[in-house]
């Protein structure tokens, strides 16, 4: 059971536009900024936004992040077949049990 | 380039030890924070443990606290991870990971993963 909660998969078809859900609570993305990344089947993750909403180089500009309260999205327009990955948020957590980092379940992604 | 690369995974029984070590180059070690984190065998992606850029903080997992220990040498360009009594649950890829700042901004670069396997 993970902290913050995502769908666990997601789809669409090339050209469409996606966005995928990330919930969590005041300790984590109430009060911290969120992190996505990107893993492609067989590779290590690869940050794809982070501190909500900023690109780092090389990512193109059809992903973008956004926050909202407790919630954070990402959305990916102008869906390519080379999009097919799990998507996962992170964010700091300041809990009474303890502080640290937390990821969301992952999002599966597929391009129909 | 930023350049991690994880050594020290393997078979190993369960209540034994296993050491990491992550060889880190291609930027100023001694200015980033670092983490380790890891993903079981078809799981999502489990934070670890963070070490600050110059080892005065330190934070980890509920999941490991007691059992796990973060440190770095900073003249080695070094981060290890000292796991012990391991448990059949901590069987994952585990990966070394640097930050974005200094302090915990969450992870920047990855390296490929070191895979334990804990089984008698």
């Amino acid at each position: 059971q993970s902290v913050l909660t995502q769908p666990p998969s997601a789809s669409g078809t090339p050209g469409q536009r996606v966005t995928i859900s990330c919930s969590g609570s005041s300790s984590n993305i109430g009060s911290n900024t969120v992190n996505w990344y990107q893993q492609l089947p067989g590779t290590a993750p690869k940050l794809l936004i982070y501190r909500n909403n900023q690109r780092p180089s090389g990512v193109p500009d059809r992903f973008s992040g956004s926050k909202s309260g407790a919630s954070a999205s990402l959305a990916i327009s102008g869906l390519q077949s080379e999009d097919e990955a799990d998507y996962y948020c992170a964010a700091w957590d300041d809990s009474l049990t303890g502080r640290g980092w937390v990821f969301g379940g992952g999002t599966k992604l597929t391009v129909l | 380039q930023v350049q991690l690369v994880e050594s020290g995974g393997g078979v190993v029984q369960p209540g034994r030890s296993l050491r990491l070590s992550c060889a880190a180059s291609g930027f100023a070690f001694n200015s980033y924070g670092m983490h380790w984190v890891r993903q079981a065998p078809g799981k999502g992606l489990e934070w670890v443990a963070l070490i600050w850029y110059d080892g005065s903080n330190k934070y980890y997992a509920d999941s490991v606290k007691g059992r796990f220990t973060i440190s770095r040498d900073n003249s080695k360009n070094t981060l290890y991870l000292q796991m012990n009594s391991l448990r059949a649950e901590d069987t994952a890829v585990y990966y070394c990971a640097r930050d974005l700042g200094w302090f915990g901004e969450g992870v920047q670069h990855w390296g490929q993963g070191t895979l334990v396997t804990v089984s008698s």
